[in-house]
């Protein structure tokens, strides 16, 4: 079974607005991580927002937040006030932590177009 | 502080060949793993390595091979290339093995 499902393979979004990207994760593990990564067509990964599975509060950073649903397994990512600069791959990644493996498992991405 | 290194960033290769990927981490970071990414079957874990030991390990064949210097440089190490390995391979670190991890740029193989 997938560990991680990312059911939209492309969003577009108009600047300035908001945007929720999907994800959501399967694990019997009962700690864990959730993260987000931003991939231009550059190639290089670069690392938004992470959720531990014991954090009572969604996490934010700047113009991200994580909307973390425990119960309905899902962290969607909430990009607001979006910026042409946004345009990119998104990868929602896991890791199980109880393994001790730092290896993470990542969804099919979501390419996100900013539309001026 | 600078970010993941990785060399080379490209590479094109003949089926048959061995190739060596290169990564530095970021200073002060002791864990590196590597992934690979192609179309079809997206982001894979290759290996993780800490402390020069290989930790983890993903489901590849034995042809694809790591390995971690005393400084945190890693290698890795791809034998009697396949078509198939035709990706953008990257390399991650992070401080510990618990950390968030930050990536390099990748190295964008073709094998023809």
């Amino acid at each position: 079974a997938q560990k991680i499902t990312q059911t939209q393979p492309g969003m577009f979004v108009q600047e300035k607005e908001a945007v929720t990207l999907d994800c959501t994760y399967d694990t019997s593990d009962p700690s864990y991580g959730l993260f987000w990564y931003k991939q231009p067509s550059s190639g290089e990964m670069i690392f938004l927002i992470y959720q531990g599975s014991y954090d009572q509060q969604n996490a934010t950073e700047g113009r991200y937040s994580l909307n973390f649903q425990k119960a309905r397994k899902s962290a969607n990512l909430v990009i607001s006030a979006s910026q042409l600069g946004d345009s990119a791959m998104y990868f929602c990644a896991m890791r199980e932590e109880q393994t001790g493996a730092n290896n993470l498992f990542f969804g099919t991405g979501t390419r996100l177009t900013v539309i001026p | 502080k600078a970010g993941v290194t990785q060399t080379p960033r490209y590479l094109i290769k003949t089926r048959g060949q061995q190739v060596t990927l290169s990564c530095s981490p970021i200073s002060g970071h002791r864990s590196v793993s590597w992934y690979q990414q192609t179309p079809g079957q997206g982001l894979q874990f290759l290996f993780e390595y800490f402390s020069e030991t290989q930790r983890n390990k993903g489901n590849f064949p034995g042809r694809f091979s790591g390995r971690q210097f005393s400084n945190s440089r890693s290698e890795m190490n791809v034998s009697t290339l396949e078509l198939g390995d035709s990706a953008l391979y990257l390399c991650a670190s992070s401080p510990t093995t618990r950390d968030t991890q930050y990536f390099g740029p990748g190295t964008r193989l073709t094998v023809l």
